[in-house]
């Protein structure tokens, strides 16, 4: 699976929106990009996943470059409950469907 | 989605001693898989639980230390055996339902002492 860098840290105020880079410059071309989130102490939760196309759910827009090289999560509108550490994650699906979790962003959520 | 619970919650272990940690999920699913965290650390994969046969592990964990059982499509089991402190981690098993998503329990906490 590609390797994937994001940033250690970043943080937001509360009410704005929290944009997280991902860089994922050796993706291949059936490999789909996840986003994971930790909060302290609970398991990881899925946020979003996307393989071209912008993606939007109830909780965050997925952005793809167009050389799908690099990604950004939005959070539209951050709240406290949103400090956590967010994984993005490459990875091909189906049968070999296997996480490989980076070190993942920190973001902070600041009143 | 698929709600998914962990037993024990937590426990504190002598060294040398093994804890078994149960997986249990309200549907059936194709693909379950255990993960270990250390302190500070990022999700590590430790094997897929296949349901009739053996787990698959991988690199740097063995079936001698983490016997895996999954005897159905709902449950599976993860036992740290021989234990040290260097087992103090946060254990977690995950499901797949539709081949894309995971979803997480919330985690087994244990302290070796």
């Amino acid at each position: 699976d590609a390797k994937t860098t994001q940033p250690p840290s970043m943080d937001c105020a509360e009410g704005r929106a929290a944009n997280l880079p991902c860089n994922h410059s050796t993706i291949s071309g059936n490999e789909y990009v996840y986003w994971y989130r930790q909060i302290h102490s609970q398991g990881p939760q899925y946020i979003i996943h996307g393989l071209k196309n912008n993606e939007t759910n109830e909780m965050a827009s997925l952005i793809i470059t167009e050389d799908r090289k690099s990604s950004t999560l939005i959070l539209p509108h951050a709240t406290l409950r949103d400090t956590a550490v967010y994984y993005c994650i490459v990875n091909s699906g189906g049968s070999n469907y296997k996480l490989t979790f980076g070190k993942g962003t920190l973001l902070t959520v600041n009143p | 989605s698929a709600v998914i619970s962990q037993k024990p919650s937590r426990d504190i272990c002598q060294r040398g001693t093994s804890l078994t940690i149960q997986c249990q999920v309200d549907s059936q699913v194709t693909m379950m898989f255990w993960y270990r965290q250390q302190p500070g650390q990022s999700l590590t994969l430790i094997a897929t639980a296949n349901q009739g046969s053996e787990a698959t592990y991988e690199s740097g964990f063995v079936i001698d230390k983490f016997p895996i059982s999954r005897p159905n499509l709902t449950f599976s089991t993860l036992t740290v055996s021989n234990m040290s402190p260097e087992d103090s981690s946060i254990y977690l098993c995950s499901v797949s339902v539709a081949g894309r998503e995971q979803f997480f329990g919330p985690g087994t906490r244990l302290t070796v002492l």
